[in-house]
């Protein structure tokens, strides 16, 4: 059964980077693509890009454009998502979901990120 | 392209029919899904393509709309439906959510 597991949860300072994975097993990698959403304590759903690993062709929200870097390895089916310049409002679960033909089916379990003096 | 949805806050009884509208600020066709979440969960996806329900998903939740508005309505509300629901323009932004709550 595919599934989607990430990596624990984070401790960051302001102005540091935070680098995310994402590992999936069975046919993922080779057919879908991967997409990262996080979610802010008591907020809804952001998207925030995704990538194709077939290809590595990434995109990104407008909002985290140049602050945040999708990137897959297909030798261990992981992706990745690292952000920059981590201030106390990216304190958010961040999660990775796999891109069925535009819907998010499978989804990994979050992890936290606290960005904290 | 944005996307609105209401209620924000939904009160409701078990067995009420219940339905959710969502407004994309342009034409997304059919390209709309829905999810489900619960507290501490990850979401679930229960809808594609507007009105396609994913396997598994009780027959009382359905889709429907096209263009700008969708809707997502269950039929007989159910104890374990109590949750917040989002739609999402495909591989794209979400929308802000509705809190479905007991009344």
């Amino acid at each position: 059964q595919d599934q989607l597991v990430q990596s624990g949860a984070e401790v960051k300072k302001p102005g540091s980077s935070v680098k995310v994975s994402c590992k999936a097993s069975g046919g993922t990698f080779r057919s879908y693509g991967i997409s990262w959403v996080r979610q802010a304590p008591g907020q809804g759903l952001e998207w925030m890009g995704g990538i194709l690993p077939a290809f590595g062709a990434a995109n990104y929200a407008e909002k985290f454009q140049g602050r945040v870097t999708i990137t897959s390895d297909r030798s261990t089916s992981t992706a990745y998502m690292e952000l920059n310049s981590l201030r106390s409002d990216d304190t958010a679960v961040y999660y990775c979901a796999r891109g069925r033909e535009g819907v998010f089916d499978i989804w990994g379990q979050g992890t936290m990120v606290t960005v904290s003096s | 392209i944005q996307l609105t949805q209401s209620p924000s806050t939904l009160s409701a009884s078990v067995g009420d029919r219940i339905t959710i509208t969502c407004r994309a600020s342009q034409s997304i066709d059919t390209w709309m899904a829905w999810y489900q979440q619960k507290p501490g969960r990850a979401p679930k996806l229960l809808i594609s393509k507007a009105s396609r329900l994913e396997s598994g998903v009780p027959s009382r939740f359905s889709g429907s709309g096209s263009g700008p508005e969708f809707t997502l309505t269950i039929s007989s509300l159910q104890p374990d439906d109590f949750a917040t629901y989002y739609c999402q323009q495909y591989n794209s932004y979400f929308g802000p959510g509705t809190k479905v709550d007991i009344k």
